[in-house]
C-alpha cells in the first residue's frame, strides 16, 4: 500500500493563481480530510469528508473547494490564490464510521503564495 | 470555539529522563482523544486513540492516560532517548457524528544527549 499521498510536495503560487492539491489513498478509507499547518497553529481543518458524495466544512475553509467523486481521491482547490495561504498542507484519512479510528497523513504539500 | 490546549509549549528533556505532558479539552460532548507524535520533515504518526475515562494505554516507553470528566489526558515518556524528539499533538474528537478531530498546538520535545 502506498498509504496517503500527495502531489505537488512544493509549489509557488502568483497572487491570484488558482491550483488544485492532489491527495489519494489506497486503503478504502471513508475519512478524509485536508488540514493546514501554520507556525504556532498547530493543524487547523479546512475541510472534510466522510465518504464518496460527502464533504463539509471545517474550521478554516473560506478560499478553498473539495470534492469526492471517488473513495480514493479528495482534491482541494485554491480558487484565487492569497499570500494568506502560504502553509503547509497535509490531507489525512481513516476508516470511518462509529468508532473512532487513527488518522493517516499524507507527506504534505508545502505551498508558498507571492 | 472549542479549545484544545497542550502544555508546555516546549520541553528540554536530559536523555535518561522520564517526563510527561498534558492535553486538556472540552470535557462535554466527549467521544475519543488521539495522540500523534510528529517529527520534523515528516508527517504526523498515531500513538494512541483512547476512549473510556479511565483508560490507560501503553506502546514500549510511551504511556498515555484519559480523564474524560475533568477533560485531560497526560502523555508520558519513560527514558526518554534522542529519537524520541518530536513534537507530540493531542486532537479531541466531540460526539456529534461527523469524526472532525480538534487538534492543540502540540508539545514540542528535545531530548538532550
Amino acid at each position: 500500500n502506498a498509504g496517503v499521498t500527495q502531489t505537488p510536495k512544493f509549489q509557488v503560487l502568483k497572487t491570484g493563481q488558482s491550483m488544485t492539491l492532489q491527495c489519494a489513498q489506497d486503503m478504502n478509507h471513508e475519512y478524509m480530510s485536508w488540514y493546514r499547518q501554520d507556525p504556532g497553529m498547530g493543524l487547523r481543518l479546512i475541510h472534510y469528508s466522510v465518504g464518496a458524495g460527502i464533504t463539509d466544512q471545517g474550521e478554516v475553509p473560506n478560499g478553498y473547494n473539495v470534492s469526492r467523486s471517488t473513495t480514493e481521491d479528495f482534491p482541494l482547490r485554491l480558487l484565487s490564490a492569497a499570500p494568506s495561504q502560504t502553509s503547509v498542507y497535509f490531507c489525512a484519512s481513516s476508516y470511518g464510521g462509529h468508532s473512532p479510528y487513527e488518522q493517516y497523513f499524507g507527506p504534505g504539500t508545502r505551498l508558498t503564495v507571492t | 470555539i472549542l479549545n484544545v490546549e497542550q502544555s508546555p509549549q516546549s520541553l528540554h528533556v536530559q536523555e535518561g529522563d522520564s517526563t510527561n505532558f498534558t492535553c486538556s479539552f472540552p470535557s462535554s460532548n466527549f467521544y475519543a482523544l488521539h495522540w500523534y507524535r510528529w517529527e520534523t520533515a515528516k508527517s504526523p504518526e498515531a500513538l494512541f486513540v483512547m476512549t473510556l475515562n479511565g483508560d490507560e494505554k501503553k506502546k514500549g516507553r510511551i504511556s498515555a492516560t484519559l480523564n474524560t470528566k475533568e477533560g485531560y489526558s497526560y502523555l508520558y515518556i519513560k527514558g526518554s532517548q534522542p529519537e524520541d524528539s518530536a513534537t507530540y499533538l493531542c486532537a479531541w474528537v466531540a460526539n456529534f457524528g461527523n469524526e472532525k478531530l480538534t487538534f492543540g498546538t502540540g508539545t514540542r520535545l528535545t531530548i538532550i544527549p
